[in-house]
């Protein structure tokens, strides 16, 4: 399968601050990056698509000014939660995708806002 | 929100057993695809399934496409204490291109 990498795993942050989540496919280009929030004991939920290049495309509920996504090559995306609050606290996921039939996901990342 | 229906929702099941989870939905879909995720990780790719009908298997693992492309079966043989994990089926609409719609998980225990 595809390799994909996400940075930090986990990261503890202070309410008011920014923290930025690094995804990389590093096996492959990924012309799309989904990015996925869970909460405990339930699924995976879409937060945003992006294309490399172009804007991202967020879910309906999904502040855009709160969750900043960046696509700006096709191995690297990153997701910033601005001006965070404890309510963001949450498992934060991502998937690049090269247009194939399978999808991969990275280790995701535990955000923990105190 | 999910369209999918995963059942059943936990198995508490003893070392040895064998395991049956599936997924129905009402749409039609032209991929399934089968993870596990364990705790504080992403979910990991089991089997994909392409084909109305198709039954693939992955070791014990074995997973099938249903005729009808709105359901999907997924089969553990002989567990395992590692088989341990949430299981998620996923799939793609014919209607929602690179998009995929979650179960919503089954929570597998095995005993030893």
């Amino acid at each position: 399968g595809a390799v994909v990498s996400q940075h930090p795993s986990r990261v503890i942050c202070k309410s008011g601050t920014s923290v930025k989540i690094e995804c990389r496919s590093l096996d492959f280009q990924a012309t799309t990056m989904f990015w996925y929030r869970q909460f405990p004991k339930q699924s995976l939920m879409l937060m945003a698509t992006s294309n490399e290049g172009s804007k991202a495309t967020y879910e309906q509920g999904v502040e855009k000014d709160k969750f900043l996504i960046n696509h700006a090559s096709l191995t690297l995306s990153t997701l910033t939660v601005t001006s965070a609050h404890p309510e963001d606290s949450s498992f934060y996921i991502c998937s690049p995708y090269n247009g194939g039939t399978e999808a991969f996901f990275g280790q995701g990342t535990r955000l923990t806002v105190v | 929100g999910q369209q999918l229906n995963q059942s059943p929702q936990s198995m508490f099941i003893q070392e040895g057993e064998d395991v049956s989870m599936n997924c129905t939905s009402s749409s039609i879909f032209n991929t399934w695809l089968w993870y596990k995720q364990d705790p504080g990780e992403g979910p990991v790719l089991l089997i994909a399934l392409y084909k109305a009908g198709e039954l693939t298997s992955n070791g014990r693992l074995t997973a099938q496409f249903g005729i009808t492309r709105k359901d999907s079966f997924l089969n553990i043989s002989a567990s395992i204490p590692s088989d341990v994990g949430i299981y998620f089926c996923a799939g793609r609409r014919e209607t929602s291109g690179s998009r995929l719609t979650f179960g919503e998980g089954t929570q597998l225990t095995v005993n030893p």
